[in-house]
């Protein structure tokens, strides 16, 4: 079963860059995966899929602040400009084997 | 716009049930595949179920696999989560997302609806 794996907690300044990176267990490394942001309050919001190649695809009004790459078994959300209302928590999440979607435990971003 | 709103959350009893509801507008329902997601209070997101835009295929996670029921009424725009037997680990913000394309991520969320199962 995939696991994804991520840090616990990041913080950058404000109008600074931050680089979330979310890894795919061993055997993984193929799998496309989402991002998610989760403002403090509120539901999850789609931001991206982030294929194995890099490429992504973003979902509808996120900003070109918000990019994705990819390198290995790691997936990566690069957050530039950084703003207050960046400040939230983000996951990353792809479909395992055995039908069922699987999530990373989550990052929370602090924007000093 | 694309809308999903859950309700039919509340306070029930361990071993109690309780039925939640997402009423979904802005997008052609019966073409998508729809998953219900939950947070437990200061914790992480963890799936739940899925089923398919026709609910020809029903997945359901480990936790609530016998226990919970996921069904949907495309005449109604409407998905469904029938909870039984509810425990105290049961108790979360539960969400209704979206399948994107290809069906492997979410691409739109709920606001949500809190269940609490305390006695």
């Amino acid at each position: 079963q995939v696991v994804l794996t991520q840090s616990t907690s990041v913080s950058a300044s404000l109008g600074a860059s931050v680089k979330f990176t979310c890894t795919l267990s061993s055997g993984h490394s193929s799998y496309t995966i989402a991002w998610h942001q989760q403002q403090p309050e509120k539901g999850p919001r789609y931001l991206m899929k982030v294929n194995s190649d890099g490429s992504h695809t973003k979902g509808d009004g996120i900003p070109d602040r918000f990019s994705g790459s990819s390198s290995g078994a790691e997936r990566y959300l690069t957050i530039s400009s950084l703003q207050s209302e960046d400040e939230a928590d983000y996951y990353c999440q792809t479909w395992g084997t055995g039908i069922r979607a699987v999530f990373g435990g989550g990052t929370k971003l602090t924007v000093l | 716009e694309v809308q999903l709103v859950e309700s039919g959350g509340g306070l029930v009893k361990p071993g109690g049930s309780l039925r939640l509801s997402c009423a979904v507008s802005g997008f052609t329902f019966r073409s998508y595949s729809i998953n219900w997601v939950r947070q437990a209070p200061g914790k992480g997101l963890e799936w739940v179920s899925s089923i398919s835009s026709s609910s020809s295929y029903i997945y359901y996670g480990d936790s609530v696999k016998g226990r919970f029921t996921i069904s949907r009424d495309n005449a109604k725009n409407s998905l469904y989560l029938q909870m039984n037997s509810l425990r105290a680990e049961d108790t979360a913000v539960y969400y209704c997302a979206r399948a994107g394309e290809g069906g492997s991520y979410f691409d739109y969320w709920g606001q949500g609806t809190l269940v609490t199962v305390s006695s």
